[in-house]
């Protein structure tokens, strides 16, 4: 049974600090890795994905792969309040569906 | 663009009845998933369609439920004999089948069913 685990929070940073979020998977052949949010009440958003070893920037956000030890990471800069949500760890199933970890609350407190 | 569509956006039924689920996919999306966030948990896999492939129904809980996709484009989720264990925010996800998209799935606003 393929797994994605993460720590579930809540993680609390203040405004302007980076947010650290952690997440491992089972599948050593898992090739796609995706980070969602998911505010309360909504669906999750696709905000980052990530295919190959390393980091991977985009404006406030990088996510970082490291498929020997099984883990990617997803790092906010400068975080916000407006940032306060799940953020939602997917893996790539042999299905073509998505594997999901149970997510971290992140609170950035003003 | 437009995204995901679902409809109802909140169904409340009573246990034993059947109940009909609507996801209209981004346009362009050949890829079709069914998931189900039960108050709490994590994101459940329940069924995949590729194009007019034969659905992936590994997921599935149940034979109560099945669901169908007609020309490629709408899908509907049913569960007959509703449970109260069935409750849950079920999410539908499209995505494009080119290779580097093939997995970036985008999810609909959901519905919220509750079973009573």
């Amino acid at each position: 049974q393929k797994e994605v685990e993460q720590n579930s929070g809540p993680l609390s940073v203040p405004e302007g600090a980076i947010a650290s979020l952690n997440c491992t998977y089972s599948d050593r052949g898992s090739q796609s890795f995706f980070w969602y949010r998911q505010y309360s009440g909504k669906s999750p958003e696709l905000i980052m994905f990530i295919y190959s070893n390393g980091d991977k920037e985009d404006g406030r956000f990088t996510a970082q792969l490291n498929k020997a030890s099984q883990y990617v990471s997803l790092l906010i800069r400068d975080s916000q309040p407006s940032d306060s949500a799940t953020y939602l760890c997917a893996v790539g199933g042999s299905q073509g569906n998505l594997i999901f970890g149970k997510g971290t609350k992140l609170s950035v407190k003003p | 663009g437009a995204g995901v569509s679902q409809s109802p956006s909140n169904k409340v039924t009573e246990k034993g009845k059947d109940v009909e689920l609507r996801c209209d996919p981004i346009s362009g999306h050949t890829a079709l998933y069914w998931y189900r966030q039960s108050l709490g948990q994590g994101l459940e896999f329940l069924i995949y369609f590729q194009g007019n492939s034969a659905p992936d129904k590994s997921g599935l809980p149940s034979d109560r439920f099945s669901a169908e996709r007609t020309g490629g484009s709408v899908s509907t989720l049913t569960i007959q004999r509703t449970q109260q264990e069935d409750s849950a925010v079920y999410l539908c996800a499209s995505s494009s089948t080119r290779l580097t998209a093939f997995y970036e799935q985008y999810f609909g606003p959901g519905t919220r069913l509750t079973v009573t």
